[in-house]
Parts: C-alpha cells; structure tokens; sequence
C-alpha cells in the first residue's frame, strides 16, 4: 500500500478535461514538491510535471499541476487518445531517514 | 543527448545475487544524484535507492535496506547496485533515473533492465 494514495483508474472523452488525484502526509506532499509521471504501456516512465507545477520542454500545456496542503492534482485537459497511460505522483518522505515515494498510480482510460 | 542503458537483469534464484550498471553518456555525471527505480510486473513504480553525485549520500527503501548497495564511478559514468539476498519479490524492471536538482525529480530515465528471482 503506497504512502502516496491515487485513485486506480479515470476516464474521459476526446476533448474532455481530466484531473488526476495524490493524496499524501505533511511528511511529503506536505513539505516536499510533487512530481508526475507519465508511462506508456510497455515504456519507460517520462517526466511530465516537476516541482508541483513545472513542465518540462516538450510537454504540451494541456497538462498542468498543483499543490495545496497534502494533497496535489494533475489536470489534462482537450484530451487525446494519446494520454491514454499510467500517471504517478511522486515525492521525498521526510521521516526516518527519508525515503523516496511514489503513488500506486492512476491508469487513465481515453473513451 | 542524455543516455541511461542498465545492463546486468537476469534469472536468479532467491537467496542469489546479482550486480546491475547503468552506463550514462550524454551529461557530465559528476554533477549528477541517481537513483534506481522499480516495476514490479504488472504493478507501479518503487522508489529504490538514492546516492549523491558525489556519492556522500545514500537512501535506501525498507524492503531493500541491508540486501542492496548502491554506488557509482564518476571516472566510468557508471551507477550500480549490488543485490544481495533475493527474494522473488524482487523481480522486476529495475530503471536506472537521473536526479534534476530535487529528490524524486527523476528527469531522464533508462529502458531498464530485467530481474526475475526464481527457482
């Protein structure tokens, strides 16, 4: 069971808006930035937001994240067949002697 | 252009080791923190060990503390991790994850590399 908890499937129509969502502890959404991971069936996981709410080049504006208190979402909006993927939010744990975490992941179905 | 290539995936039986490498190019590795990611088949990402560009620092995830050993040669850009006591729960896609600037800021990743324990 993931210390980072994501809802196991989503769906939307072409076009739609989607919003994806992590929920996590003060020991890491909480006091850490949030990352999301974008994975295609049979890929490597890709980078898509960094620091909350950061896109890296070469990701569409569709995608956009946020952060408020222990919990972060990412949204996509004008959705395509093409977003149909894996999605994990990740962040550092500060307990113990920290720790990385990531969500179980949302697997996101395009209609 | 940034490369990771992990080699070293295989069958193993439990209790067995095995040794995993990512060889990086395209970036100057020194200035770099690495991790190691994995995927169970079928399942989502682990987080599994940290270690600092200079190789100072080191996090390990509970089900690996005490069986795995990370390490890195700057001279060779190469990463490692040394897997000791396997379980069958260790099998998986292990993917070797440039740092870019923050812990979990994993922004070029390798294609990974297969390790199945089974007897």
């Amino acid at each position: 069971q993931s210390v980072l908890t994501q809802p196991p499937s989503a769906s939307g129509t072409p076009g739609q808006r989607v919003t994806l969502s992590c929920s996590g502890s003060s020991s890491n959404i909480g006091s850490n930035y949030v990352y999301w991971y974008q994975q295609l069936p049979g890929t490597a996981p890709k980078l898509l937001i960094y620091r909350n709410n950061e896109r890296p080049s070469g990701v569409p504006d569709r995608f956009s994240g946020s952060k408020s208190g222990t919990s972060a979402s990412l949204a996509i909006s004008g959705l395509r067949a093409e977003d149909e993927a894996d999605y994990y939010c990740a962040a550092w744990d500060d307990r113990l002697s920290g720790r990385g975490m990531f969500g179980g992941g949302t697997r996101l179905t395009v209609l | 252009e940034v490369q990771l290539v992990e080699s070293g995936g295989g069958l193993v039986q439990p209790g067995g080791s095995l040794r995993l490498s990512c060889a990086a190019s395209g970036f100057t590795f020194i200035n770099y923190n690495m991790n190691w990611v994995r995927q169970a088949p079928g399942q989502g990402l682990e987080w599994v060990s940290h270690i600092s560009n200079s190789g100072n620092t080191i996090y390990y995830a509970d089900s690996v503390k005490g069986r795995f050993t990370i390490s890195r040669d700057n001279a060779k850009n190469s990463l490692n991790l040394q897997m000791n006591s396997l379980r069958a729960e260790d099998t998986a896609v292990y993917y070797c994850a440039r740092e870019g600037g923050n812990l979990c800021y994993f922004d070029y990743w390798g294609r990974g590399t297969l390790v199945t324990v089974s007897s």
